[in-house]
């Protein structure tokens, strides 16, 4: 069993839509990550929220870490093909980074 | 700089066989990882070091063993291999547990 459960587990939407993934757990941690993954590669991050309710923009994309610092969320806005991938969020504990399930996003032109 | 490598890249084992995986890093971090991808199953940590001489258990160590003897180096051992290893192996380092990791190309493991 997994300390982090995302969903969507697959999420397939045209080029332009807008889209949310949630990544939930019952433990609280010191930060949060959430990297994309391509095929044949390791994941690459892509932001690390650390206090609770903090939210991140990097271009498109917006994180959230909730207040209790138990969940997040990576809304996309106009989804792209580019955006295409595997995202992962992976919480940190004491000496230990745990990732998430993963949620496989196809955005299809 | 390498970053994170990893060998081989592909491995095909028979049920009872040992290997070790390769890690090495070359930026001197002191955080190591590694952790196996099953289809659906996101990333499980199956052990990690947080510097030289000192390892632990992650989600999923059955059946690993790991060593820590330089920083730069982690190796991934498959005691006696088994059908349920069959994965992709992922290693990883940061300089502490919430800094960014860098991963390894990964190795894809197949055990008949």
């Amino acid at each position: 069993t997994q300390l982090l459960e995302q969903s969507p587990q697959f999420l397939s939407i045209q080029e332009g839509e807008n889209l949310t993934v949630y990544c939930n757990s019952s433990s609280v941690f010191s930060s949060l990550q959430w990297y994309r993954q391509e095929p044949g590669e390791g994941p690459v991050l892509l932001v690390t929220v650390v206090t609770g309710g903090e939210v991140k923009k990097l271009k498109r994309l917006t994180f959230q870490f909730g207040d209790a610092r138990k969940d997040s969320s990576l809304h996309i806005t106009a989804a792209q093909p580019g955006d295409t991938g595997l995202y992962l969020c992976a919480g940190a504990g004491f000496q230990k980074l745990v990732f998430g399930t993963g949620t496989r996003l196809l955005v299809s032109p | 700089n390498a970053g994170v490598t990893q060998t081989p890249k592909f491995q095909v084992l028979k049920t009872g066989q040992s290997m070790t995986l390769q890690c090495a890093q070359d930026m001197n971090h002191e955080y190591m990882s590694w952790y196996r991808q099953d289809p659906g199953m996101g990333l499980r940590l199956i052990h990690y070091s947080v510097g030289a001489g000192i390892t632990d258990q992650g989600e999923v160590p059955n059946g690993y063993n790991v060593s820590r003897s330089t920083t730069e180096d982690f190796p991934l051992r498959l005691l006696s291999a088994a059908p349920s290893q069959t994965s992709v192996y992922f290693c990883a380092s940061s300089y502490r547990t919430s800094g960014t990791q860098y991963f390894g190309p990964g190795t894809r493991l197949t055990v008949l």
